[in-house]
């Protein structure tokens, strides 16, 4: 248990509908970052928030969107959803600011678009 | 353009035996390496790092070395056991810029 709890684990929804992917890092870790991974592809890392300010931006479409809140947890809206947005989402947290830290990986929420 | 690649997709051996995962790398930015293993319907699971500023890092029966001139890493597993059977990613990041990049991975199956 890397102690970073996503929710839901498993979403299913139509073309056009808007989900909110929820995330809870682990206890005294400040960044949290979400990655998508697809089929045949590695992990792409869609943004980075560190203490409820976005730190990074990687490969994330203008339909998402995400927030961290004053608790820590953070939560990745998609929008207008398309059947290539099908993936396993996955958020992970660290300590930012400690040198050469790891970032621990909640378990994902698989989303079907169909 | 991957700037971390694992160019082999899979990889068998034997129990006991060596396993010897690769990864190489663009962006000569990156100071910051790392393993990760994943299984099936769970998240990667980090194994072991390496700082540019070394060439190699143990952890039990896990090895990183690290060959800078080359823009190349591996990961040894010795002896390999089938529980190490998995999808095991590279990933890199540069500087104070916690964001990794990462490779595709490369699947390891240790046969009994």
């Amino acid at each position: 248990d890397s102690g970073v709890t996503q929710t839901p684990k498993h979403l299913i929804t139509a073309t056009g509908q808007r989900v909110t992917l929820r995330c809870s890092p682990r206890s005294g870790d400040l960044s949290v970052y979400w990655y998508q991974q697809s089929l045949d592809q590695g992990l792409q890392f869609l943004i980075q928030y560190y203490n409820g300010e976005e730190r990074a931006k990687g490969n994330i479409l203008e339909r998402f969107s995400a927030q961290q809140f004053p608790d820590l947890h953070s939560e990745l809206n998609l929008s207008s959803l398309e059947l290539g947005d099908s993936a396993l989402y996955f958020c992970a947290s660290s300590v930012t600011g400690t040198v050469n830290t790891e970032a621990f990986f909640g378990q994902g929420t698989r989303l079907t678009v169909v | 353009d991957q700037q971390v690649k694992q160019n082999s997709p899979s990889l068998s051996v034997q129990e006991g035996r060596i396993s010897i995962l690769n990864c190489d790398y663009t962006n000569s930015m990156f100071d910051y390496f790392l393993w990760y293993k994943k299984y099936p319907a769970e998240g990667p699971t980090f194994l072991i790092s390496i700082s540019s500023i070394k060439d190699k890092n143990e952890d039990g029966r896990f090895t990183v070395f690290l060959n800078k001139s080359a823009k190349h890493l591996s990961l040894h597993i010795v002896p390999s056991q089938p529980g190490d059977s998995a999808v095991y990613f590279c990933a890199a990041r540069s500087g104070s810029n916690y964001k990794l990049t990462f490779g595709k991975g490369t699947l390891l199956t240790v046969n009994p």
